[in-house]
């Protein structure tokens, strides 16, 4: 049983242009959430999606980020008009449900750095 | 809502040493609490998790981890450290509206000392 894959592992952008990042849940898992660490920090909640809905985006900035989860494909993470601020690694993370039970399993992250 | 606090953002031991990663939780009684380990350049693998139930929760790799409510405590231990356990180390807890969107610490960052 794959694990959660994410795509790219590394990513390069200029200030301006748009990142896309993909991530791809465990079989079987339809719920999905996106985390950010920035250098030195902690992991910091993004989105926690389902398929085809947005559940709670609350740690979403306002401007230029949007997420999606389609009912084909992977989930989608969308930057628009990177800027420096936004380097930083972004992981995705799935469950099968939300029990508190539930495990969350990560995927090896997507760096991002903003030239 | 549900907070953690990782006091210490470094810590070293020597190689075969006790390793005792503190972490704290906000004073109102969480219903999960986990601990997760990160390798460089690697997302996050769950080491342990309380539940309910015995309070001494052991982990893999060696790792445990007691729920003490009176200290409002989660701390991380292990009797020897090994070199390959030097990783980055997370408390978490999950949110309390009913699903799982997890709260991290700060992280501690473990050095082994050969």
């Amino acid at each position: 049983n794959a694990g959660v894959m994410q795509n790219p592992r590394h990513l390069v952008r200029r200030r301006g242009q748009e990142a896309r990042l993909r991530c791809s849940p465990m079989k079987g898992h339809s719920h999905v959430y996106w985390y950010r660490q920035l250098p030195e920090e902690g992991l910091k909640f993004m989105v926690y999606l389902q398929k085809e809905n947005i559940i709670d985006e609350s740690g979403m900035p306002k401007e230029r980020f949007s997420a999606e989860f389609p009912k084909e494909g992977p989930s989608i993470l969308r930057i628009q008009q990177v800027v420096r601020g936004d380097s930083a690694a972004y992981f995705c993370a799935s469950s099968p449900g939300t029990a508190g039970t539930d495990t969350q399993y990560f995927g090896p992250g997507t760096r991002l750095t903003v030239l | 809502a549900q907070s953690v606090t990782q006091l210490g953002s470094h810590v070293s031991v020597s190689e075969g040493a006790l390793v005792l990663l503190r972490c704290n939780y906000s004073s109102s009684v969480p219903p999960y609490l986990f601990w997760y380990v990160q390798y460089p350049n690697q997302g996050l693998q769950l080491l342990l998790k309380y539940t309910t139930g015995a309070t001494l929760v052991k982990g893999i790799n060696g790792f445990e981890a007691e729920f003490k409510k009176s200290e409002t405590s989660f701390h991380l231990t292990k009797p020897s450290a090994h070199m390959s356990d030097a990783a980055e180390y997370f408390c978490a807890v999950p949110y309390s509206g009913g699903y799982q969107k997890v709260t991290f610490g700060t992280g501690t960052k473990l050095q082994v000392i050969p």
